[in-house]
């Protein structure tokens, strides 16, 4: 994997239910994986940065795994509301120090009631 | 929390005519400021890092005099695109680092992007 790749691309999920999605990234130079979630002309909200192969993170009703090894990461929400209603991006930073990162395109979810 | 202000938020200007996009930490001291661009359907994308009192470092293909980055305070770094043509339409995004203070790093906030549009 040269990129980072997030999938689905969109996603329409029922108030109430759970649901999860994919951030792929290149295991190769790799020192974190971040997750955002971006609502339309706001600023991208930190959910997660995670470091360590089989880090496992939440907040709230959504939660983060990491694999560093294989070069993934899963994003779960649980009990989906309208309010979750946003696009969910993934990063990874390649280095320790300041670095830019490489995105996803997102995945964009919507929660219907 | 940190907050990162981003101005303008959307902006149409002729081609030729340069364009300032301002980003400010408000309540951080931004140590490295990133910007990014997003054409439709597209990544974020890096174009440049910029540290505080330093020349930026630009990432490959993105011409450094059509895209000029000062960083010149802890709390403000500006991006003009100068000589600006239809191409250049895009969405626009910052972001900021805070400094680690005894080796504890605070993560990157971002602001809430422009939208620049050249007709």
């Amino acid at each position: 994997i040269l990129n980072v790749e997030q999938s689905p691309q969109s996603l329409h999920v029922q108030e109430g239910d759970s649901t999860n999605f994919t951030c792929s990234f290149p295991s190769s130079n790799f020192y974190a994986l971040h997750w955002y979630r971006w609502e339309t002309a706001k600023s991208p909200e930190a959910l997660f940065v995670m470091t360590l192969n089989g880090d496992e993170k939440k907040k709230g009703r959504i939660s983060a795994t990491l694999n560093t090894k294989e070069g993934y990461s899963y994003l779960y929400i649980k009990g989906s509301q309208p309010e979750d209603s946003a696009t969910y991006l993934c990063a990874s930073q390649p280095g320790g120090g300041a670095d830019g990162l490489t995105f996803g395109k997102g995945t964009h979810l919507i929660i219907q009631p | 929390g940190a907050v990162v202000s981003q101005h303008p938020s959307r902006v149409i200007c002729k081609s030729g005519t340069s364009v300032k996009i301002e980003c400010r930490s408000l309540d951080f001291q931004a140590t490295t400021m990133f910007w990014y661009r997003q054409f439709p359907k597209q990544s974020l994308m890096l174009m440049a890092t910029s540290n505080e009192g330093s020349k930026a470092t630009y990432e490959q293909g993105v011409e450094k005099d059509k895209f000029l980055i000062n960083h010149a305070s802890l709390t403000l770094s500006t991006l003009t695109v100068t000589s600006a043509h239809p191409e250049d339409s895009s969405f626009y995004i910052c972001s900021a680092s805070q400094s680690r203070d005894r080796g504890r790093w605070y993560g990157y906030t971002f602001g809430s992007g422009t939208r620049l549009t050249v007709v």
